[in-house]
């Protein structure tokens, strides 16, 4: 266990659906990442939270959204899902200036 | 925008030999990092290298940043299929608050 607790960790939902992808850090750690990892993409940056403010955008799309709430957890909505949007979400908290840590990640399917 | 050039993108290897995976990139990065991804799981943190020149060693692993902090390399010594995975460097630096630029991964496979 590595202290970032991911949930759900399969979801498979429906083309034009949307989902939630739920992020909780390590305690004490208010920096939240979100990265895509795709295939052919590799782990690709979303967006970065920073208690409660977002710090950072990356290759988001913009039918996603996300935030982090008082208690620290962040979520990662997706909405009108695509085949495309099928891949591998992890998020990451981060102690300190270079500790990373990953949660297990959502395995998301869209049929 | 920075990029990360990982190579070779897969090695398979017999038990007991050495490699070496190289990360590049045209941009510096203030640290780079080396991950190990299991399936099912997410990447776990090997080392940090922050100092241009800088090696580190983890048991049979050792981990170089170039001089010039834009390129660094992993070396494993009598490889074991305990290594088995999939590794990734990833870069920080300037303003990007933190977040990480990922190489597309190198997946190593060590046979019996």
């Amino acid at each position: 266990d590595s202290g970032v607790t991911q949930t759900p960790k399969h979801l498979i939902t429906a083309t034009g659906q949307r989902v939630t992808l739920r992020c909780s850090p390590r305690s004490g750690d208010l920096s939240v990442y979100w990265y895509q990892q795709s295939l052919d993409q590799g782990l690709q940056f979303l967006i970065q939270y920073y208690n409660g403010e977002e710090r950072a955008k990356g290759n988001i799309l913009e039918r996603f959204s996300a935030q982090q709430f008082p208690d620290l957890h962040s979520e990662l909505n997706l909405s009108s899902l695509e085949l495309g949007d099928s891949a591998l979400y992890f998020c990451a908290s981060r102690q300190g200036t270079y500790g990373y840590t990953f949660g297990s990640g959502t395995r998301l399917t869209v049929v | 925008t920075q990029l990360l050039e990982q190579s070779p993108q897969f090695l398979s290897i017999q038990e007991g030999e050495n490699l070496t995976v190289y990360c590049n990139s045209s941009s510096v990065f203030s640290s780079l990092q080396w991950y190990r991804q299991e399936p099912g799981e997410g990447p776990v943190l090997l080392v940090t290298v922050v100092t241009g020149g800088e090696v580190k060693k983890l048991k049979r692993l050792t981990f170089q940043f170039g001089d010039a902090r834009k390129d660094s390399s992993l070396h494993i010594t009598a490889a074991q299929p305990g290594d088995t995975g999939l590794y990734l460097c990833a870069g920080s630096g300037g303003t990007s608050y933190g977040k990480l630029t990922f190489g597309q991964g190198t997946i190593l496979t060590v046979h019996p």
